[in-house]
């Protein structure tokens, strides 16, 4: 069974579309998170929920909104979407133990 | 506000010989540390971690990490190298306000 699961797992896009992921855990962990990893490879937070509610809210653009319909699920929506938004977002959870898990990335290119 | 320095960007070893990966943090309190690693295509998957206790901390895969407070390390070792540990490696800080900080990675390529 798949613990951290995403869809798609590639977005090809036009710039000024609209699109969404979605994120699905099985662990049974309150607390998610999106992250953004650019070519570099360097990995950033960009939102974390706890309980379905927002608690961490890192520097990123407006047209870039998260929604949990419940603690299993983190989708992410992005608004207008441009050139520089092409990259691999990450899912994840995160245990009692703060370890984290992760999903297998959604690999976004915008054309 | 905790940070993670990885030193090497990429380190290029043999295959069987030994390894270590730098990992240097920044915090206030005692840390949680992690080492994470990314094969190409795959999300990230935990290594081992340290929250408290012993400071030589045993892993997956072979790997194993040792925490020095007085150097703010947390370097990852490997006695025998494989091919198929060539990946992505990240070391992370944790807090427990549910945050953590990854460093900008280290990518290891294996020599046969």
């Amino acid at each position: 069974d798949t613990a951290v699961s995403q869809t798609p797992k590639y977005l090809v896009t036009q710039m000024g579309n609209d699109k969404s992921i979605k994120c699905e855990q099985n662990l049974g962990h309150d607390t998610m998170y999106w992250y953004k990893q650019d070519s570099k490879k360097f990995l950033k937070i960009m939102f974390s929920y706890n309980n379905k509610e927002l608690i961490i809210n890192e520097t990123v653009p407006n047209r870039f909104s998260p929604k949990s319909p419940d603690k299993a699920h983190l989708n992410l929506h992005i608004n207008s979407l441009e050139l520089g938004d092409s990259a691999v977002c990450f899912c994840a959870s995160r245990d009692l133990q703060e370890t984290q898990y992760f999903g297998p990335g959604t690999r976004l290119l915008v054309l | 506000a905790q940070s993670v320095t990885q030193p090497d960007i990429h380190i290029t070893v043999s295959e069987g010989a030994s390894l270590e990966l730098r990992c240097n943090y920044s915090y206030g309190a005692t840390p949680y540390l992690f080492w994470y690693v990314q094969s190409p295509g795959q999300g990230l998957q935990l290594l081992l971690k340290y929250f408290s206790g012993d400071t030589l901390v045993q892993g997956i895969k072979g790997f194993e990490a040792e925490f020095k407070r007085s150097q703010s390390s947390f370097n990852l070792r490997k006695p025998s190298v494989h091919w198929s540990d060539a990946a992505e490696y990240f070391c992370a800080v944790g807090t427990n306000a549910g945050k953590s900080t990854f460093g900008d990675g280290t990518t290891l390529t294996v020599k046969p």
